[in-house]
């Protein structure tokens, strides 16, 4: 099974600055990588697919990077809006997998 | 507007059962694979689940393989979670979402449906 590892566990940023949230998988999964936003008590959505591709809707301000084993998220002019766990997640093979999540507090 | 709205959550009793649906509105359902998350209150996603588009195949996480079944009825535009055999530690908020392996992935949730299991 395909493990992922996310660092930090959790932040904290001001309005207007970038943060960026690191993922790696325990194995080459190409690009099969998506990111999701889970906000207090709502359900997950995702932000990020393919690595890198925005799902439509999504601000530009978030945006993906890396392919193997090694991905990034970035989030730039962050808004008190971005509170949320985010969440790293391999579609490569089954059994899919998530990452452990990173809480960002918007000070 | 794509949504998923899950329902059929409770209590339940340890060694019981549930069936939990996920209508589907918004997207040609019949195309799509399905899959179950759950989520422990408090704590991180973990998948349970995957139907493809045309029943033909399904995946389990190893937790839930041989208690849990997945099915979907494309002419209701609905996917299922069929769950016996439960225990304590499948407690938690039970999410579908449509799932493009191909393309855009998991996306979107529905709102998830609470199961509890205790005695």
């Amino acid at each position: 099974d395909i493990q992922l590892t996310q660092s930090p566990s959790s932040l904290s940023a001001s309005v207007g600055d970038t943060v960026t949230i690191t993922c790696r998988a325990s194995q080459d999964i190409r690009n099969s990588l998506a990111w999701l936003q889970q906000r207090s008590g709502k359900a997950p959505k995702s932000l990020v697919y393919a690595a890198h591709s925005l799902q439509s809707g999504v601000p530009s301000r978030f945006s993906g990077s890396g392919s193997g084993t090694d991905f990034r998220l970035t989030i730039s002019s962050l808004q008190p809006e971005d509170s949320a766990t985010y969440y790293c997640q391999q579609y490569y093979t089954y059994p899919y997998s998530f990452g452990q999540g990173t809480k960002l507090e918007i000070k | 507007d794509e949504r998923l709205l899950e329902s059929g959550g409770g209590l339940v009793q340890p060694g019981g059962s549930l069936r939990l649906s996920c209508a589907a509105s918004g997207f040609l359902f019949k195309y799509y694979a399905m899959t179950w998350v759950r989520q422990v209150p408090g704590t991180g996603l973990e998948w349970v689940s995957t139907i493809t588009s045309d029943s033909r195949t399904t995946y389990y996480a190893e937790a839930v393989r041989g208690r849990f079944a997945i099915s979907r009825d494309n002419s209701k535009n609905t996917v299922y979670l069929q769950m016996n055999s439960l225990r304590a530690e499948d407690t938690a908020l039970y999410y579908c979402a449509k799932d493009y392996h191909d393309s855009t992935g998991l996306e979107p949730w529905g709102q998830g449906t609470l199961v509890t299991v205790s005695s």
